[in-house]
């Protein structure tokens, strides 16, 4: 099974701090996405990538930054947290090139609950 | 432009009834369709896909989805609930181009009556 896992499940973070969320996946996937998830809101993407130090900024990417350095691994960063980034973030991948069915199915890790004090 | 409706947003069963959670979409031609779970403080699971053919599709737990062309729909159903099945669930429909980007409806959460 294709295994997205996200280092942090949970994090406490005061304002102004730089926060970096891990991402990692185990099956050679050419995708991976973060959202963040808030409730009434459904997900929302931030940031998108399809190759390795490739990025796109997805609905959402004010206040985040990310990196993919590798093909198995996409950090999300916000520079200076904010109480209004106090959110469950949810890292997913996906194979295939994009528009492909394939690409279009994502494999979500567990989330990462953040809260911005 | 595209978008997912999921019009309920909460919905109560009793166990051992039936389930169905609407999904419609607008899109200029036939997507990709899903349905996700989520259970509380976990990340999303795939319980269904369509990409063409049979309109009706079988996932995991016992579910199904049909799609209907006519009606812009992606309805999922379960004959019986069991408490378990008591998640979020989110229809998502995914495009054929190469820039447009998976879009996930708002979600229905679906409560359990013992």
């Amino acid at each position: 099974d294709v295994k997205v896992t996200q280092s942090s499940r949970y994090l406490v973070k005061r304002t102004g701090e730089k926060v970096f969320l891990e991402c990692v996946q185990d099956m050679d996937h050419e995708n991976m996405f973060w959202y963040r998830q808030d409730p009434g809101l459904g997900l929302r993407l931030i940031y998108f990538s399809y190759d390795v130090k490739m990025k796109e900024k997805g609905d959402i990417p004010e206040g985040y930054s990310v990196s993919r350095e590798k093909k198995e691994r996409f950090s999300l960063i916000l520079e200076s947290a904010s109480t209004n980034q106090t959110s469950m973030y949810l890292c997913a991948s996906s194979f295939g090139t994009s528009g492909s069915s394939g690409a279009n199915v994502l494999t979500f890790g567990a989330g990462s609950r953040l809260t911005v004090l | 432009a595209q978008s997912v409706t999921q019009p309920d947003i909460h919905i109560t069963v009793s166990e051992g009834a039936s389930l169905e959670l609407r999904c419609n979409y607008s899109y200029g031609a036939t997507p990709y369709l899903f349905w996700y779970v989520q259970s509380p403080g976990q990340g999303l699971q795939l319980l269904l896909k369509y990409f063409s053919g049979d309109t009706l599709v079988q996932g995991i737990k016992g579910f199904e989805a049909e799609f209907k062309r006519s009606q812009s729909s992606f309805n999922l159903r379960k004959p019986s609930v069991h408490w378990s099945d008591a998640a979020e669930y989110f229809c998502a429909v995914g495009l054929m181009n190469r820039d447009d980007k998976i879009i996930f409806g708002k979600g229905t959460r679906l409560h359990i009556l013992p």
